[in-house]
């Protein structure tokens, strides 16, 4: 079955600058790539997806890129902020099923 | 705006105690999902349900139960708490195969 692999566990940047966080998926049939972010004592929720129709998406400070061929997609915050401290989790959906298959996650710090 | 509830926020459990954890949704989403989020393993799939009464097993399943005897409601039952564990469950649902998440709260356990 699918496996999602999130290459960084921690991340850390000066405020102002970006940051990437990188993920490879095994399954040529994953259609669709979903992030959310988890802030600290508090549950997960959706930032950005993006679709394999496309092979970028932008919303507001996040861009999200996806290289199908190699099997990665990497999302982007760019100018960031103290607030866009928090866990960030990666995944991908294979199949009809619409279960989604996350990544381990990274911890972003943005340091002021 | 629909909101989705998970109860209770806490559970202490003993061991080998059979506990049950309880979610449920009022935005009329088909799909509903149970996830073990444990430190450094990122969330794992229990179970999922595709609509009423269906039940999916998922990669975690050995010592759950679910039931979804109501489209709104998606109840985990924990057959034989283990003790020392300790996780965070998460209950997802999803509109269809191409949505996304909207994730509860979460319910914490502890097992003494």
């Amino acid at each position: 079955g699918e496996k999602v692999e999130q290459h960084e566990s921690t991340l850390s940047v000066r405020e102002g600058d970006s940051a990437v966080i990188n993920c490879t998926y095994t399954d040529t049939a994953s259609s669709y790539f979903p992030w959310y972010k988890q802030e600290a004592g508090k549950s997960l929720h959706f930032v950005i997806d993006i679709r394999s129709n496309v092979d970028r998406k932008q919303s507001q400070r996040l861009i999200v890129l996806l290289d199908k061929k190699a099997k990665r997609f990497s999302l982007h915050i760019t100018a960031t902020q103290p607030e866009d401290s928090a866990i960030y989790f990666c995944a991908g959906r294979t199949g009809n099923t619409g279960k989604l298959i996350f990544g381990l996650g990274t911890t972003l710090q943005v340091q002021p | 705006g629909g909101i989705i509830t998970q109860t209770p926020k806490f559970l202490i459990g003993q061991e080998g105690q059979k506990l049950t954890l309880k979610c449920q949704q009022n935005f009329n989403h088909d799909t509903m999902y149970w996830y073990r989020q444990d430190s450094g393993k990122g969330l794992r799939l229990i179970y999922y349900s595709i609509t009423e009464n269906d039940l999916q097993k998922g990669d975690l399943s050995e010592g759950y139960d679910a039931s979804r005897e109501k489209k709104s409601s998606f109840s985990l039952t924990v057959t034989s708490a283990q003790k020392n564990e300790m996780a965070v469950f998460l209950c997802a649902s999803s509109s269809g195969q191409n949505s996304d998440y909207t994730f509860g709260s979460g319910t914490r356990l502890l097992v003494i």
